[in-house]
């Protein structure tokens, strides 16, 4: 079956950088499209980036544009999300998610349990 | 302030109906499929609907999904206690070339 486990995640300083990794199974992880997803303490979802199935088509939300990195190991079929410069509003649950063969508006059909950020001195 | 516009919160009893509203642009909705997030407390979202209209297998047919122009909508039949979560919608905004998702809507069973 499907599983996607984030880790990663740590109470970290302002400024500071951190990564979080997805390990995927259950499926060939070098035919998706991989996403990241983040959930602030009692807010929605906010987008956060995408990575093709190759990789070579990236992008990312507004607000982590030029701090963050989305990467991926199908080797290892795993995803990553390299955070840099991290603010207190980057604070949340980040969860990795998978993206359904089509294209990007094709849905998030399996998504993984979530790994908490939390950025504060 | 979140691209597309939904209702922070719906109300209906058990046993009946309720319909949540997704409102957005050309470039995201009226361009794009949409997918509708249920999110139980404490929990990861769990995909409802994909392209529009869908149901993955295991989704009961209570769900569905339509869209007309730059509005989607979510319509919940038979509703239970246990469908009692937030819900989401999320497409794709091709002008922003980003992922977009609704602010989220409360669904109480009275």
């Amino acid at each position: 079956q499907v599983q996607l486990v984030e880790s990663g995640g740590s109470v970290v300083q302002p400024g500071r950088s951190l990564r979080l990794s997805c390990e995927a199974s259950g499926f060939t992880f070098s035919r998706y499209g991989m996403h990241w997803v983040r959930q602030a303490p009692g807010k929605g979802l906010e987008w956060v980036a995408v990575i093709s199935d190759d990789g070579s088509n990236k992008y990312y939300g507004d607000s982590v544009q030029g701090r963050f990195t989305i990467s991926r190991d199908s080797s290892k079929s795993a995803l990553y999300l390299q955070m840099n410069g991290l603010r207190a509003d980057d604070t949340a649950v980040y969860y990795c998610a998978r993206g359904r063969i089509g294209g990007y508006s094709y849905g998030l059909d399996y998504w993984g349990q979530g790994t908490l950020v939390t950025v504060s001195s | 302030q979140s691209v597309l516009t939904q209702p922070p919160s719906v109300s209906a009893a058990p046993g009946q109906k309720v319909t949540i509203s997704c409102s957005g642009s050309t470039s995201n909705i009226g361009s794009n499929y949409v997918s509708w997030y249920q999110q139980l407390p404490g929990t990861a979202p769990k995909l409802l609907i994909y392209e529009s209209n869908k149901r993955p297998s295991g989704i009961p047919d209570r769900f569905s999904g339509s869209k007309s122009g730059t509005s989607a909508t979510l319509g919940i039949t038979g509703l239970q206690t246990g469908d009692e979560a937030d819900y989401y919608c999320g497409t794709w905004d091709s002008s922003l070339s980003v992922g977009v998702f609704g602010g989220g809507t409360k669904l109480t069973i009275l």
